[in-house]
C-alpha cells in the first residue's frame, strides 16, 4: 500500500497569512493526489485533484503542486473559513490511501 | 442536489456484523461509483471499498475477507456489511461519490455526513 505522510499535523496561522501543507507518498503516484477540507458540521469538501486541478467552487487562493512523491497544498491569504482539517489522498492505485491530516487553527 | 446519507446501528457487539445503508439522491447509481471510507476516532481516513456504476465491487485487501458491498438501484441505496467486528472497527463510516461519471477517478466530490459506529459489549 502507498503510505501518505502529511506534515505538519498541526499548524497555527493568522488570517491573511499564507500556509503550506506537505504530503509525501511512499512511492511515486505521478500527479494523482487529491486534497480535502474537513469542517465540523459540514461534509468533507474536495478542493483539488490530480495534484493541481481545482475542483469547481474551490477559491483560487488554494493551490496544489507536486508530482512523484512530494506534494504541497498552499493557501494564500487565509480567510476565516479556511481554518479546518486538511487531508491528502492518493488516487493512483488501490487501495486508495489518505494522509493523517493537518489541523489548521487560528493563531 | 446530490446527497448521500448513511444510516445504521450506532452500537454493535464484538464479533457481530455491521450493516450500513447509504441512501443517495440527485444522481444515479448506474452512472456513478460509490465508495465507503471510515475514520477511527482521532485517526485518519481509510478507504474500504467501492460499488461501481455497473455493479462491480472492489475492496481494500485489509478488509476484503470481512467486507461486502451491494446495492439496490431501485431504492438508490448502497449497502455495507462487515462481519467479525472488533473494537478497532469503531469509528465514523462515510459513503462518498466518485467524481467521475462511469469511469471512476477515485476521488470524491460528495460525502455523506457519516455515521458513528461503536463496537462494544
Amino acid at each position: 500500500d502507498v503510505q501518505m505522510t502529511q506534515s505538519p499535523s498541526y499548524l497555527a496561522a493568522s488570517p491573511g497569512e499564507s500556509v503550506s501543507i506537505s504530503c509525501k507518498a511512499s512511492k511515486s503516484i505521478n500527479t494523482y493526489l487529491a486534497w480535502y477540507q474537513e469542517k465540523p458540521g459540514k461534509t468533507n469538501k474536495l478542493l483539488i485533484y490530480s495534484g493541481s486541478t481545482l475542483q469547481s467552487g474551490t477559491p483560487s487562493r488554494f493551490s496544489g503542486s507536486g508530482s512523484g512523491t512530494d506534494f504541497t497544498l498552499t493557501i494564500r491569504s487565509l480567510e476565516p473559513e479556511d481554518f479546518a482539517v486538511y487531508y491528502c489522498q492518493q488516487h493512483n492505485e488501490y487501495p486508495l490511501t489518505f494522509g493523517s491530516g493537518t489541523k489548521l487553527e487560528i493563531k | 442536489q446530490v446527497q448521500l446519507k448513511e444510516s445504521g446501528p450506532g452500537l454493535v457487539q464484538p464479533s457481530q456484523t455491521l450493516s450500513l445503508t447509504c441512501t443517495v439522491s440527485g444522481f444515479s447509481l448506474t452512472s456513478y461509483n460509490v465508495h465507503w471510507v471510515r475514520q477511527p476516532p482521532g485517526k485518519g481516513l481509510e478507504w474500504m471499498g467501492r460499488m461501481r456504476y455497473n455493479g462491480d465491487t472492489s475492496y481494500n485487501s485489509a478488509l476484503k475477507s470481512r467486507l461486502s458491498i451491494s446495492r439496490d438501484t431501485s431504492k438508490n441505496q448502497v449497502f455495507l456489511k462487515m462481519n467479525s467486528l472488533q473494537t478497532d472497527d469503531t469509528g465514523t463510516y462515510y459513503c462518498t461519490r466518485d467524481l467521475g461519471r462511469y469511469y471512476g477517478y477515485n476521488y470524491f466530490d460528495y460525502w455523506g455526513q457519516g455515521v458513528m459506529v461503536t463496537v462494544s459489549s
